[in-house]
């Protein structure tokens, strides 16, 4: 089975700008989640979607919006690109919200912002 | 959300054992995952733990204490492909969103 798949692989914009981010889940799993990864730092959560409805929200400002297709694709936006911005964007999918299950990643966009 | 504290780099020599140390906030916890994360890579699920005790799975183990707040993973028979970040992330009360600690840098020497 495919794992997540996540498009594009690497972006480079630069301020202001505005980016999409794309994810499709493994088959079968109804939930994803968006980090952003700095590096040497870990995941931090942006965004949990489960059946097109969004189930949590991490500390980040309003330029970041996600949603979710009925085929439980996903896609991330950011608006108003800032240099922090740059990072590792990656999608995690789950076959529920509860807490045994697992995130399996995806191998993630990388975002430079000039 | 929860506040996970681990070292933030070790190092060790091929064929030894390795323990990754991992805390958190005990208040309404509900479990905790470690994943292994290669540079420039995505994280990889190795283990989670909701009960107390250790867990094994080949080379790695992994073991909690609920009361202690207090987990580590224990990697055997180090590897040189071992050498990685290693990420422990746990969650709390009613929400099963994982808070990601910065992640351990592991690097095997010959």
């Amino acid at each position: 089975d495919a794992g997540v798949t996540q498009s594009p692989t690497h972006l480079i914009k630069t301020r202001g700008q505005q980016v999409t981010l794309r994810c499709s889940p493994i088959s079968g799993h109804k939930s994803v989640s968006w980090y952003q990864q700095v590096l040497g730092q870990g995941p931090q959560f942006i965004f949990q979607y489960y059946e097109k409805e969004e189930r949590g929200r991490g500390n980040f400002p309003d330029r970041f919006s996600a949603r979710q297709f009925p085929n439980y694709s996903s896609e991330l936006n950011v608006n108003a690109l800032l240099l922090g911005d740059s990072a590792l964007y990656l999608c995690a999918s789950s076959p529920g919200t509860s807490g045994g299950n697992t995130q399996y990643f995806g191998p993630g966009t990388r975002l430079t912002v000039l | 959300g929860q506040n996970i504290d681990q070292p933030t780099e070790m190092t060790a020599t091929e064929g030894a054992i390795v323990q990754i140390n991992c805390t958190y906030q005990t208040s309404g916890f509900n479990g905790l995952f470690w994943y292994q994360q290669h540079a420039g890579e995505a994280p990889t699920f190795l283990s989670y733990n909701v009960l107390d005790g250790l867990e094994e799975k080949g080379r790695f183990s992994s073991f909690l204490s609920r009361s202690k707040g207090y987990s580590y993973l224990l990697l055997k028979e180090l590897q040189m492909k071992d050498s990685a970040s290693y990420l422990c992330a746990g969650f709390t009360g009613g929400s099963y969103i994982p808070t990601f600690g910065r992640g351990t840098s592991l690097i095997v020497h010959p």
